[in-house]
């Protein structure tokens, strides 16, 4: 979708190791999003960024970093994986404000 | 801060026949977009309908049609005609007209499971 690339598409870490996950977009999208996913939660937004080195946190960014060195590319870091943070991991990008967000196929989490 | 709630966690529908979906939201807000979102197995998040609060008539999209009560802060999700194929884990969502800060976001339900039975 709008060729927006997640990867790892599976990962299993143990607790206490760092975590990247990766987002790559050709869309030239202005705007990324990270999501985590839980049952019973919905989508939950985890920090977002408006464009290069321009990032913000969202409403679970607690234990999350996130850089974005290039357009085309949003980092999630897990600085030190922890069980809460087992969860599928979606990225999102929108061009301009009023245009639809765009997912991609989301990373399985699990933590250790 | 707004919330959405999707109350019913699953359901489940006869091949062919209509089902709703039922979603609510709480904003204080004036300007604001509606959404569906279907999630099949496949985990992709697909765009099924949006809803913009300053329209008064109900989105449509195929099969897929809105009821959008802004005062009661309703907006329901009706599948007509149902197929195997709609079988999937649908979201509703929020989103602010206002575009600074985190009004960029997209506010989820918790979803609904949609079962179709053959």
């Amino acid at each position: 979708d709008a060729g927006i690339t997640q990867s790892p598409r599976h990962k299993v870490t143990e607790t206490g190791t760092p975590v990247t996950l990766r987002c790559h977009q050709t869309e030239n999208h202005r705007y990324m999003y990270w999501y985590r996913q839980d049952p019973g939660h919905g989508l939950r937004l985890i920090h977002y960024s408006y464009g290069v080195k321009d990032t913000d946190k969202g409403e679970v960014s607690d234990g999350y970093s996130v850089s974005r060195s290039k357009t085309e590319d949003f980092l999630l870091t897990l600085e030190s994986a922890t069980s809460s943070q087992t969860s599928v991991y979606f990225c999102a990008s929108r061009e301009i404000d009023n245009s639809p967000l765009h997912f991609g196929n989301g990373t399985r989490l699990t933590v250790t | 801060a707004q919330t959405v709630t999707q109350s019913q966690p699953e359901m489940s529908v006869q091949e062919a026949e209509t089902v709703t979906l039922s979603c609510t939201y709480d904003t204080s807000e004036s300007d604001y977009y509606l959404f569906w979102y279907k999630q099949p197995p496949s985990r992709q998040m697909i765009l099924v309908i949006r809803q913009e609060a300053y329209k008064q008539q109900n989105a449509t999209e195929n099969r897929f049609s809105v009821n959008f009560q802004k005062a009661a802060k309703s907006f329901s999700l009706k599948i007509s005609d149902s197929q195997l194929g709609d079988a999937a884990m649908y979201f509703c969502a929020y989103r602010s007209a206002y575009t600074s800060g985190s009004a960029r976001q997209l506010t989820f339900g918790s979803g609904t499971q949609l079962t179709v039975l053959p």
